[in-house]
C-alpha cells in the first residue's frame, strides 16, 4: 500500500529557513515522479515544483524558480521543499504527492500547513 | 501557459442528480487531463486522468470525457460524500501543468 506522510505545522518569521519534508513508501521511489502542491487559505491549488528521485532532476514553476529548492534523500525515500528566506506570501498549505505519468497525483500526503508572519 | 478555465464555479444540486462540470484550455491539451475532488481540510484525490481514465478506487458515477481544449466531469448520481470542490488540471509538457480555479458542487 503506498503511504505518502508529510511534516508537521511550522511557524516562520519573514527570511527564515525552512525544510518540509514528506515521506512514501510502498513503490519503488526511484521510479516516480514527486510534486509539490501550494493552497493558500481559502484558494485554489498551483503546482510548486516536481522531481524526479531517480536523478533528482528538478523543474519548477515559473512563478516560484529561485523561491524554492526541492530534493530527495533516495536512502529514506524522502522528498524536501526548502526555503532560504520564507515571505509573509509563503503562508499556505503544501502537499506532496507521487505522480502518475510525471503529472497527475495519484497518491496525497496530509499536507504542512507553513505559517510566516 | 495553459489556462483553465472550469465553468460553473458552483453548481447547486440535490442527492441523486447528475452533475456535470465543464474545464475549458486556452489551447490545445490533446487529452491530457485530469480531474480531483477535494474537501475542506483534505488532500486532492484524483478522479480522472487522461480525459477519461478512472483513478484507482473511483465509483463508476465519475467518468470524464473531452479532448483537445474542451473537457467534462459527469457524476451520474451525487451522492452525499460527492459535495465538494473539483478541480481540473493539465499536462502539456515534463512539467506537471495548470490547474483550473475549482469547482464547487453543493
Amino acid at each position: 500500500e503506498v503511504q505518502v506522510v508529510q511534516s508537521g505545522p511550522q511557524q516562520k518569521k519573514p527570511g527564515e529557513s525552512l525544510k518540509i519534508s514528506c515521506q512514501l513508501s510502498g513503490y519503488r521511489f526511484s521510479n516516480y515522479w514527486i510534486g509539490w502542491v501550494r493552497q493558500r487559505p481559502e484558494k485554489g491549488l498551483e503546482w510548486v515544483g516536481i522531481i524526479y528521485p531517480g536523478d533528482s532532476d528538478a523543474r519548477y514553476s515559473s512563478s516560484l524558480q529561485g523561491q524554492v529548492t526541492l530534493s530527495v534523500d533516495k536512502s529514506i525515500s524522502t522528498a524536501y521543499l526548502h526555503w532560504s528566506s520564507l515571505k509573509t506570501s509563503d503562508t499556505a498549505r503544501y502537499f506532496c504527492a507521487r505522480l502518475l505519468e510525471g503529472a497527475f497525483g495519484d497518491y496525497w500526503g496530509q499536507g504542512t500547513l507553513v505559517t510566516v508572519s | 501557459e495553459v489556462v483553465l478555465t472550469q465553468s460553473p464555479a458552483t453548481l447547486s444540486l440535490s442527492p441523486g442528480e447528475r452533475a456535470t462540470l465543464s474545464c475549458r484550455a486556452s489551447q490545445s491539451v490533446s487529452y491530457f487531463l485530469a480531474w480531483y475532488q477535494q474537501k475542506p481540510g483534505q488532500a486532492p484525490r484524483l478522479l480522472i486522468y487522461d480525459a477519461s481514465k478512472r483513478a484507482t478506487g473511483i465509483p463508476a458515477r465519475f467518468s470524464g470525457s473531452g479532448s483537445g481544449t474542451d473537457f467534462t466531469l459527469t457524476i451520474s448520481s451525487l451522492e452525499p460524500e460527492d459535495f465538494a470542490v473539483y478541480y481540473c488540471q493539465q499536462r502539456r509538457s515534463s512539467l506537471p501543468g495548470t490547474f483550473g480555479g475549482g469547482a464547487k458542487v453543493e
